[in-house]
């Protein structure tokens, strides 16, 4: 068990709908990212996000939008969805250890079809 | 080696012997490799990292190669076990992300088959 923790664990919908998927890192670290993983593309930086703000983006599209919440859990929107936006979307967390920043740990992701 | 899509390449090992996971990554200026393990249904599992000062690092019953000057990465499994069946990714840090560390780019991936 990686600590991360990540809901839904499957989500199906509709074209052109909204949905929010949520992540809660790993005690203690700051630092949250979002990942996409399709057959196609592999596995997709997104977004990251440092103690509440946004420290780097990725290949994210318009219709995403992330953020972190005080507790450090952070949720991934994804909105006006997309048959292709299918896809597997992992979250991972990181922290400081020694001045150092400590490996991504990855949850189970949340699958995601549009249909 | 690299695939794209549904076409992993993958690499049939019998239980017992070593394994060796090859990986050819793209920017020069990455600093920063990491090996992840992902098995079906679950998200990616650290295995192991090293940086670009050094060129070998050890973990329990892995090893990690980094070649800078042909901009290769390996990984070792000795004494292969049918658990370490999964799919197996390479990922280097991407300068252009900022230099953070999180900020990876992945490889596509290589299938570990382990025959009892």
């Amino acid at each position: 068990d990686s600590g991360v923790t990540q809901t839904p664990k499957h989500l199906i919908t509709a074209t052109g709908q909204r949905v929010t998927l949520r992540c809660s890192p790993r005690s203690g670290d700051l630092s949250v990212y979002w990942y996409q993983q399709s057959l196609d593309q592999g596995l997709q930086f997104l977004i990251q996000y440092y103690n509440g703000e946004e420290r780097a983006k990725g290949n994210i599209l318009e219709r995403f939008s992330a953020q972190q919440f005080p507790d450090l859990h952070s949720e991934l929107n994804l909105s006006s969805l997309e048959l292709g936006d299918s896809a597997l979307y992992f979250c991972a967390s990181s922290g400081h250890h020694r001045g150092r920043t400590t490996p991504l740990h990855f949850g189970n992701g949340t699958r995601l079809t549009v249909t | 080696g690299e695939s794209v899509g549904l076409h992993l390449p993958t690499l049939s090992v019998q239980e017992g012997d070593n394994s060796i996971i090859n990986c050819a990554y793209s920017n020069s200026a990455s600093d920063y490799f990491i090996w992840y393990k992902q098995e079906s249904g679950k998200g990616p599992q650290f295995i192991i990292d090293i940086r670009s000062n050094m060129d070998k690092r050890q973990g329990q019953r892995v090893t990690v190669l980094l070649n800078k000057t042909v901009k290769h990465l390996s990984l070792q499994i000795a004494a292969t076990q049918p658990g370490d069946s999964a799919v197996y990714f390479c990922a280097e840090n991407s300068v252009n992300y900022g230099g953070s560390q999180g900020n990876l780019i992945f490889g596509k991936g290589t299938k570990l088959s382990v025959k009892p």
